[in-house]
Parts: C-alpha cells; structure tokens; sequence
C-alpha cells in the first residue's frame, strides 16, 4: 500500500550535536524520495533529495541514506543549529503524487 | 513575486458555507499542486495542474473540492457546503516543469476553520 512511516514523533538534541531522523516506506516501487523541512506557519521546504539508484547524497550539513533493502530513509544533521528546529517530512513520488509521512518534530536544545 | 503566495492566509466560514482558496505560483511554473495538511500530519495530495488542465485530481476527497487555473497560472480551491472535518491548512505548491524529481516551491498555506 502506499504508506510512508516515521519511527519517533519528536527528537530533542543539543546544539552542535549531530541529528538522525528516519523513515520506514511500504512502497517498494518507489524509486525518489525527498526530505523536507518545515517551520511553524510556513510550507515545506526541500532539504534534499536521493534516487532509488543512490546509497547516499549529502548537501550542506546534511546527508541522506537509502537503505532499500529494509525500506528505510534517513536524514542527518550535523552539527545540529537552533534554526534546524522544525518538523521533519519524508516524501516519495508515486506518478505525479507525492506522498507524506507523519513528520517528526526536531527540538534543538541550545 | 519571490515565492508561491496564498490568501487569504486565514479563514473562518460555518458548516455548509463555500469557501474559495488561492494560490499565486512562481512566475513561469507550469506546474501546481495543492495538499491538504490536518494538525500533526504530513501534506496530503488533492490535484495536479500542468498548466491549465488538471493532470491528476485523485487526490480530491469528494465532489465538494473543485480546482481551476484557467489561465495556467493562478488557481483557486473551491470548496462547497463546507464541513468540519474540511478544518485543515490548504497548501499550494508550484514546479518548474512539474516532472517527478521537479522540486516543489510551496506556500505559506491558508488556514481553513469550519465551525
């Protein structure tokens, strides 16, 4: 089915410390998947992005890892900063539809 | 201008009510989305424009949502006799080219509050 999973809600970590937030999908057919960042009263906001073809992609502080085998995406954050606090959305594309997760809830304690 | 813009940023009708909800896209983008997100989750997809036509609308709950971008640029969400469960942020997000690994640009999103 089309279902795309978080496995914590929240996360609280220091500044400076490095931040793993994961996502388990169903869809084994999907083959793009994107991070998104977003903050209170705004939209999302692309983070970065990673092809079925791909292990990992990494942009400005930021990584992503597939692991297709198990259906798990995550992003890391390192050295987590005040401004990193949001929630967290994975997404995958099926057709011209992009699919959400719950989205997880980065506190970041200064 | 800049980004996607939506207005009204909030509105609050009665159960039964219709409601009509724009987006402004970036200039030249040909493609728009709109999502609906309920408190704690993530977007939920409604419909898809490349440029005037609608390419997918699966994502409309009922007869009751309506999209139109006659002109291939901006678009309103209309919604009639509006329910409660309808409360919810409606997001408008637009592409360049709307293919599959075409980033989305979104709005800040309208607040929708039926009572």
């Amino acid at each position: 089915g089309e279902s795309v999973g978080l496995h914590l809600p929240t996360l609280s970590v220091q500044e400076g410390d490095n931040s793993i937030i994961n996502c388990a999908y169903s869809n084994s057919a999907s083959d793009y998947f994107i991070w998104y960042k977003q903050e209170s009263g705004k939209g999302p906001q692309f983070i970065i992005d990673i092809r079925s073809n791909m292990d990992k992609r990494q942009g400005q502080r930021v990584t992503v890892l597939l692991n297709k085998t198990v259906k798990h995406l995550s992003l890391q954050i390192a050295a987590t900063q005040p401004g990193d606090s949001a929630v967290y959305f994975c997404a995958y594309t099926s057709g011209n539809q992009f699919y959400f997760g719950t989205g997880t809830s980065l506190t970041v304690i200064p | 201008g800049a980004g996607v813009s939506q207005t009204p940023s909030n509105k609050v009708t009665e159960k039964g009510k219709y409601v009509e909800l724009r987006c402004d896209p970036i200039s030249g983008h040909t493609a728009l989305y709109w999502y609906r997100q309920s408190l704690g989750q993530g977007p939920e997809f409604l419909i898809y424009f490349q440029g005037t036509g609608a390419a997918d609308d699966s994502g409309l709950p009922n007869d009751r949502f309506f999209a139109v971008r006659p002109e291939g640029s901006v678009s309103t969400l209309k919604i009639q006799r509006t329910e409660r469960g309808d409360s919810a942020v409606y997001l408008c997000a637009s592409s360049s080219l709307g293919g599959r690994a075409d980033e989305q640009f979104f709005g800040p999103g309208t607040r929708l509050t039926v009572l």
